[in-house]
């Protein structure tokens, strides 16, 4: 099946700082990747769509000039948080549809990220 | 907006017993179902999709249903296992996905 990596697993940083996070896609090519964010105890929300070559779409609420997202190329895609905040620190995954199995959505093991 | 419901929240059986796991979802124009098992600090883990032209999925002891007209899908988990004690996610969308806060199963050995 497909696979969907993410790097890194953790991340402690401090507040103020920008943290980036790696998704790829391993043995497929995504022109579209999605990136969730998942509080303790919560289901996952998702915070905006990746488009390779192009901007990418937030969902309402979700500040883009805080989690800067670039889609560089067709299996890659990078979140950026950006002056990090102690309510930033989330679980983030993300997924790429596959459509070899009827667009089914292939998820990153997700990062872990903790500000302090 | 799609809101994704699932009943219960917690359950805990022994093992060998079935497993019986609710999903409903309010926009019944849906594209995909999909089901994911979410371990504690992981990621997800595809189970079953159902495309909004199937009745249900199946694979191994799992299988899915769907009905659309009600705006339901379940989940049904054949004499479980200690391994199958996870979060299940439940989740309808095309792309974008849209997901239920999760059952979290207990199987007792």
């Amino acid at each position: 099946g497909a696979v969907v990596s993410q790097h890194p697993s953790w991340v402690i940083c401090k507040s103020g700082t920008s943290v980036k996070i790696e998704c790829r896609s391993l043995d497929f090519q995504a022109t579209t990747m999605f990136w969730y964010r998942q509080f303790p105890k919560q289901s996952l929300m998702l915070m905006a769509t990746s488009n390779e070559g192009s901007k990418a779409t937030y969902e309402q609420g979700v500040e883009k000039d805080k989690f800067l997202i670039n889609h560089a190329s067709l299996t890659l895609s990078t979140l950026t948080v950006t002056s990090a905040h102690p309510e930033d620190s989330s679980f983030y995954i993300c997924s790429a549809p596959f459509m070899g199995t009827g667009n089914e959505q292939y998820f990153g093991p997700g990062t872990r990220l903790t500000v302090t | 907006k799609q809101e994704v419901t699932q009943i219960p929240a917690a359950l805990s059986v022994p093992e060998g017993e079935n497993l019986v796991l609710n999903c409903s979802f309010t926009d019944s124009a849906i594209y995909n179902l999909q089901w994911f098992r979410q371990d504690p600090g992981k990621g997800l883990t595809s189970l079953l999709l159902i495309q909004s032209s199937q009745r249900e999925q199946t694979s191994g002891r799992l299988n899915a249903s769907l009905d659309k007209s009600s705006g339901r899908s379940t989940l049904y988990i054949a004499a479980s296992q200690p391994g199958d004690s996870a979060t299940y996610l439940c989740a309808v969308g095309g792309d974008k996905l849209s997901f239920g806060a999760g059952t979290t199963v207990t199987v007792r050995a």
